[in-house]
């Protein structure tokens, strides 16, 4: 079965730094990976989408990569800002229609 | 402006008093799903549809049922709620043709507790 973790759960950095959030999965025959933010007390904001034949997916100052075979996604974050703050969630589609979450990234960027 | 709804998006009930949760999106998207999410948790997909008629059930179905009579609609139904179901509830819908499925789009929630 599969299972996605996300480490760590939580995270404070400056602004302006650069940063990378990770999500791992158990399965690698996956069909596609989503990363999501969440703002407190929403729903959930798709970022990005990375089907299972791509590496990497860019938007803005968003990036995420895919590695299927180490079971890896990262989300990387360039020059972050305190909108930016957020908790960041992966999903998994393993091609069964059943899409499985990580529990998620709580980020706060300081001003 | 595309959309997922969902109503109510605060629900205060009592054990075993049954409640529908309506989910309508504007997309014309095959693809329907449901989710809880709990503290620690994270979110578990409940039930999806791949279309009109057609339904299966996620990790977490126990204590709920769907339908999918037309497109655009998936409601969620309570038979008889309990405390265990107590949680922040999400509708989303995504276009899925063949194997490949593109962005979930996400309702705003449905805050559900249940006495």
């Amino acid at each position: 079965k599969q299972e996605v973790t996300q480490i760590p759960a939580a995270l404070s950095v400056p602004e302006g730094e650069n940063l990378v959030l990770n999500c791992s999965f158990t399965d690698s025959a996956i069909y596609n990976l989503q990363w999501f933010r969440q703002d407190p007390g929403k729903g959930l904001t798709s970022l990005l989408l990375i089907q299972s034949s791509q590496r990497e997916q860019t938007s803005g100052r968003l990036n995420a990569s895919l590695d299927k075979s180490s079971g890896r996604s990262t989300l990387y974050i360039a020059a972050s800002q305190p909108g930016d703050s957020a908790t960041y969630l992966c999903a998994c589609d393993s091609g069964t229609y059943k899409y499985i979450f990580g529990t998620g990234t709580r980020l706060k960027v300081l001003a | 402006e595309a959309q997922v709804t969902q109503n109510p998006r605060y629900l205060i009930t009592v054990t075993g008093k049954k409640l529908t949760v309506t989910c309508s999106q504007n997309m014309n998207h095959e693809y329907m799903s449901w989710y809880r999410q709990d503290p620690g948790l994270g979110l578990r997909q409940i039930y999806y549809s791949m279309n009109v008629e057609v339904t299966d059930k996620g990790d977490v179905p126990e204590g709920y049922k769907v339908s999918r009579k037309e497109k655009r609609n998936f409601p969620l139904i309570l038979e008889s709620p309990s405390p265990n179901q107590t949680s922040l509830y999400f509708c989303a819908s995504s276009i899925h043709t063949g194997a490949i499925q593109e962005t979930q789009y996400f309702g705003p929630g449905t805050r559900l507790l249940v006495l």
